[in-house]
């Protein structure tokens, strides 16, 4: 079956750039898209098509995606940004598939 | 403004069933693809089954096939998610979610939290 495997865990400084990585064998033909997940609430929707933002989602939040590896990147890291984060990806076999999660700490 | 509620989930033995709902307003339904995704108590997302607005695609997670069901009724604005000889690894959190035309669940529930113990 078709993976995306993410870091468990990535620490950010207030203010600083946490980059997050979903890898995946040819992840770049496909769209991905991440979701924030805070502690007891849903997953929110924070880039789709790779490097788009829903409506209501700060200008901090950017995407990219090409060869085998789709990144997030959170620009000026704030605290209401500590979270879990998801990467997600369509695949003809698997479905749809989601990354291994990252949890981002704000130090 | 869109909303998702899901309901049926509780305790239930192993073997046992369950039926989920997931009660939908805000959007036109009957023109959206629709997923159920669940979270294990302390794990990541796991997609679980997905079907499109007019039934004619439905997927599952290759180790829920034969045992969980998708359907829809898009009168009533809703999904349900018929789950059988539950397991203890069955215990989660089942989300619903909207699935937007480009592939991403842009609009997800609250969950219902299903528990598999004897």
């Amino acid at each position: 079956s078709w993976e995306l495997t993410q870091p468990p865990s990535v620490s950010v400084s207030p203010g600083q750039t946490a980059s997050i990585t979903c890898s995946g064998d040819k992840l770049g033909d496909k769209y991905a898209c991440w979701y924030q997940q805070k502690p007891g609430q849903s997953p929110v929707l924070v880039i789709y098509q790779d490097d788009k933002r829903p409506s209501g989602i700060p200008e901090r939040f950017s995407g990219s995606n090409s060869g085998n590896t789709a990144t997030l990147t959170i620009r000026g890291t704030q605290a209401m940004d500590e979270a879990d984060y998801y990467c997600q990806a369509w695949d003809s076999t698997s479905f749809y598939v989601f990354g291994t999660g990252t949890k981002v700490t704000v130090l | 403004e869109v909303q998702l509620v899901e309901s049926g989930g509780g305790l239930v033995k192993p073997g046992g069933s369950l039926r989920l709902s997931c009660a939908t307003s805000g959007f036109n339904f009957s023109n959206s693809n629709m997923n159920w995704v669940r979270q294990a108590p302390g794990k990541g997302l796991e997609w679980v089954s997905s079907m499109s607005k007019r039934q004619t695609y439905i997927y599952y997670a290759e180790s829920l096939r034969g045992r969980f069901t998708i359907s829809r009724d898009n009168a009533k604005n809703s999904l349900y998610l018929q789950m059988n000889n539950l397991t203890v690894e069955d215990t989660a959190v089942y989300f619903c979610a909207r699935q937007a035309e480009t592939g991403e669940s842009d609009f997800w529930g609250r969950g219902t939290l299903v528990i598999v113990s004897s």
